[in-house]
């Protein structure tokens, strides 16, 4: 059962276009989102996150923009650079007190074209 | 400040043998946490370890295990390895449990 789906399992983007990266949850229980970007041969690096009270958080060039009733979320990127050419995950976890266990997305692969 | 750490970072085992896995959390980390990597299932949560208990535990089979030690290090094992376990194998370390995770490069694990 996935949980958290990126189905888009590709991305192909020009550089200085925004590149917009979708990720839908199932589990309402989900109260906080993370995106990572991982390289080859690279462990997941943490890009940004958002709080399930927030619809919108903005960290220079990325932005996430959170759906709760859609269960949706989102990662925006501009203006998109050749270095940004990775995959890029979406992960969601319950807040318990207790426990971070993180529910990841398949991810999907963005390739920023000159 | 140096990162998440992982060793080995590769290694080939046959089926049925068993293999340890290492990983050194970022300095302070207290909560460590593993996943597993395979092309069509993506990160899949293994277990986390805080303070030398384990906290939380995904669906694997028993032949995973872990455990945390008093320095926060944490080692994986995987007992009668399967030609399926053949994955990347990351680590990730965080503050807390409800901190941010930073990951280690992973180990990629080849079972034959």
């Amino acid at each position: 059962d996935q949980q958290v789906k990126q189905n888009s399992p590709s991305l192909s983007v020009q550089e200085g276009r925004i590149s917009i990266l979708n990720c839908d949850y199932t589990n309402s229980m989900f109260d906080y989102f993370l995106w990572y970007k991982k390289y080859p041969a690279e462990g997941p690096t943490f890009l940004i996150s958002i709080s399930s009270i927030k619809d919108k958080n903005e960290d220079g060039r990325f932005t996430v923009f959170l759906n709760k009733s859609a269960k949706h979320l989102s990662l925006h990127i501009v203006p998109s650079q050749p270095g940004d050419s990775a995959v890029y995950f979406c992960a969601a976890k319950i807040n318990t007190g207790t426990a971070s266990k993180l529910t990841f997305g398949t991810g999907t692969r963005l390739q920023v074209t000159l | 400040k140096a990162g998440v750490t992982q060793t080995p970072r590769y290694l080939i085992k046959t089926r049925g043998q068993q293999v340890t896995l290492s990983c050194s959390p970022i300095s302070g980390h207290r909560s460590v946490s593993w996943y597993q990597q395979t092309p069509g299932q993506g990160l899949q949560f293994l277990f986390e370890y805080f303070s030398e208990t384990q906290r939380n535990k995904g669906n694997f089979p028993g032949r995973f295990s872990g455990r945390q030690f008093s320095n926060s290090r944490s080692e994986m094992n995987v007992s009668t390895l399967e030609l399926g376990d053949s994955a990347l194998y990351l680590c990730a370390s965080s503050l807390e449990p409800l901190g941010a995770q930073y990951f280690g490069p992973g180990t990629r694990l080849l079972v034959l």
